[in-house]
């Protein structure tokens, strides 16, 4: 069964500082990884998508990238800014039909 | 181009009470998937559908929930004598078949009282 997790559960950083989040998996035969945004009591935006034969994608500010031998996929934020707060949420798709998502990393970028 | 809707966005009930949901997905979206996420949790998935019919349903989906669509457009999701561990954020998303990327709703926040 695929295991998600994200670490850090929590993170703070002042405007201005580039950023990582971690996202790690279990069983590494994935058809692709995606990464979400979610606001407070809303839904879910997609940021990015990886394809299993994909080694990173890129929008605007955001990169994401995918060691599937490894098992993980990094976030990374430049230049964060206070609107990129929110939590961050990675999800593994195995089977081409269903996603299976990790905790989260609920992000604060203090002005 | 109108994305995911759901309805209603909020709902209240009593326990033991049946509630549904409905969930109309980017009209060309031929799959449709409804996940349940509890509070700082990860959404979990619950069932998914390609056209009208349901390909995969998750252990999550008791024998008090069912979902239907019927026409390969909506969905609709009812859970029957509803519980206090039913409360969660009910999501609905979909996709077209040959394009991995799913495309979420605004969510049903239930709240069992």
């Amino acid at each position: 069964k695929q295991e998600v997790t994200q670490i850090p559960a929590a993170l703070s950083v002042p405007e201005g500082e580039n950023l990582v989040l971690n996202c790690s998996f279990t069983d590494s035969a994935i058809y692709n990884l995606q990464w979400f945004r979610q606001d407070p009591g809303k839904g879910l935006t997609s940021l990015l998508l990886i394809q299993s034969s994909q080694r990173e994608q890129t929008s605007g500010r955001l990169n994401a990238s995918l060691d599937k031998s490894s098992g993980r996929s990094t976030l990374y934020i430049a230049a964060s800014q206070p609107g990129d707060s929110a939590t961050y949420l990675c999800a593994v798709d195995n089977a081409g039909n269903m996603l299976t998502f990790g905790g989260g990393t609920r992000l604060m970028v203090k002005p | 181009d109108t994305g995911v809707s759901q309805d209603p966005r909020h709902k209240i009930t009593k326990r033991g009470q049946n509630v549904t949901f409905r969930c109309d997905p980017i009209s060309e979206h031929n799959r449709l998937y409804w996940y349940r996420q509890t509070l700082g949790q990860g959404p979990e998935f619950l069932t998914y559908f390609q056209n009208e019919a349901q390909l995969e349903k998750s252990r999550l989906l008791s024998d008090r929930f069912s979902a239907e669509r019927p026409k390969g457009s909506f969905s609709t999701l009812e859970i029957q004598r509803t519980e206090q561990g039913d409360s969660a954020m009910y999501l609905c998303a979909s996709s077209l078949s040959g394009n991995p990327e799913q495309y979420f709703g605004p969510g049903t926040r239930l709240t069992v009282t």
